[in-house]
């Protein structure tokens, strides 16, 4: 158990619609970080928060949204959902997000699947 | 960032050694090597990271060599349960940017 959880552990919706994942970091860690896994393009990057603030971009769509809370937990807003959003999405926190040899803590995943 | 590359899958035999290889020949002074692993159906898994020196922990070893242009992972006695992908990657970058980029890792099977 890595200390990260994430809820739900399975989504099932529809094209269109809109969903929200949600993490709560290891007790103490500062950085939030979430990655998609999908079959083709595998686990990638998508967004930073570090205390609050976005951080970090990578590989994520203008239909896809984050935020962390006062209380260090972050929500994924999913929108406009389509076939090709089905994935398994990851969240990881850390200590201290600026430092080169800090590990990142994954949780479980929740895996989407769109229909 | 700099690339990393590693066999697709490698194959071993229940309580033998394992060395798994990583290249990263554009590696900069300042990346560290870091190893996570995916067990099936789970998150990655960090196992070890190093910069310079060899490394040991209780997952594993890690094995630099001296220009640094390459890596390799040792588990000492691979069990089933190390089934899994394992993912070498390089950290650095910029100040603002900390996130794991992640390869296609090797694939490793463990035979009983």
């Amino acid at each position: 158990d890595s200390g990260v959880t994430q809820t739900p552990k399975h989504l099932i919706t529809a094209t269109g619609q809109r969903v929200t994942l949600r993490c709560s970091p290891r007790s103490g860690d500062l950085s939030v970080y979430w990655y998609q896994q999908s079959l083709d393009q595998g686990l990638q990057f998508l967004i930073q928060y570090y205390n609050g603030e976005e951080r970090a971009k990578g590989n994520i769509l203008e239909r896809f949204s984050a935020q962390q809370f006062p209380d260090l937990h972050s929500e994924l807003n999913l929108s406009s959902l389509e076939l090709g959003d089905s994935a398994l999405y990851f969240c990881a926190s850390s200590v201290q997000g600026l430092a080169r040899n800090n590990e990142q803590f994954f949780g479980p995943g929740t895996r989407l699947t769109v229909l | 960032d700099a690339k990393t590359t590693q066999p697709n899958s490698m194959e071993s035999n229940e309580e033998e050694p394992v060395h798994l290889p990583c290249n990263h020949s554009t590696i900069s002074g300042t990346d560290y090597i870091h190893w996570y692993r995916q067990l099936p159906s789970q998150g990655p898994e960090y196992v070890i990271h190093g910069l310079t020196s060899n490394v040991n922990n209780r997952m594993a070893s890690l094995a630099i060599a001296e220009d640094r242009k390459s890596s390799t992972l040792i588990l000492h006695r691979a069990t089933l349960r190390d089934a899994a992908v394992y993912y070498c990657i390089l950290r650095g970058g910029d100040t603002g940017r900390r996130a794991l980029t992640f390869g296609s890792g090797t694939r490793l099977q463990v035979q009983p």
